[in-house]
């Protein structure tokens, strides 16, 4: 399976703690990409990072990559009620070309106000 | 707004009755991905389109699914005889680019129920 496996596949914190998510995955990728997505909403996507990056970040969200490891992470800072949703990984594998993505089953993210 | 968008929201059909599920993507976007989620799972690539060639479908596309995107613009996927296994949200996606790194941008989905 190409597929990204999130950990922990559920997370319960208090607003204002940090959030950490994880993501292993199998083959060489082009790039790992992370999505939220909403209960009963689309995915929306959050941050891409290059397979030679190995650091990114955007706002309230840190994202590093291991491609030795075949792993990344999602830092959540300073969480927020709003933040509470599901959260996925999608890779990129190098070898399609065509940009499909392949997502794991994601982290159920919950900020407790 | 001009996000993609999908028709309908949700249908409820009876098993052995054919969809189709519309999507309309970003308009300058040249390429359109469908997929699938299951509850609780994450997204299943299904296909995509490069304007209006198809150019790769998964294993899970069987011979009921057909999906077209007529002069590259908007894309319908057609479920004939449905089964209750197809009962899902069909959500469609856009980007674009030839190759590379780009982000795909989600439309709301279709949610299928088969009774």
């Amino acid at each position: 399976s190409q597929q990204g496996e999130e950990d922990p596949q559920a997370l319960s914190i208090q607003e204002g703690e940090n959030a950490t998510m994880n993501c292993s995955y199998k083959t060489s990728i082009n790039n790992l990409q992370w999505y939220r997505q909403n209960s009963g909403r689309g995915l929306v996507h959050l941050i891409l990072i290059r397979s030679n990056e190995r650091e990114k970040h955007s706002g309230r969200l840190r994202v590093t990559l291991d491609t030795s490891k075949k792993s990344s992470s999602l830092l959540i800072t300073a969480s927020r009620a709003a933040d509470t949703a599901s959260y996925f990984c999608a890779t990129d594998p190098y070898q399609t070309g065509a940009n499909n993505l392949f997502f794991g089953t994601g982290t159920r993210l919950t900020v407790i106000p | 707004d001009t996000g993609v968008s999908q028709d309908p929201r949700h249908k409820i059909t009876k098993r052995g009755q054919n969809v189709t599920f519309r999507c309309d993507p970003i308009s300058e976007h040249n390429r359109l991905y469908w997929y699938r989620q299951t509850l609780g799972q994450g997204p299943e690539f299904l296909t995509y389109f490069q304007n209006e060639a198809q150019l790769e479908k998964s294993r899970l596309l069987s011979d009921r699914f057909s999906a077209e995107r007529p002069k590259g613009s908007f894309s319908t996927l057609e479920i004939q005889r449905t089964e209750q296994g197809d009962s899902a949200m069909y959500l469609c996606a856009s980007s674009w680019g030839l190759a590379g790194n780009y982000e795909q941008y989600f439309g709301p989905g279709t949610r299928l129920t088969v009774t």
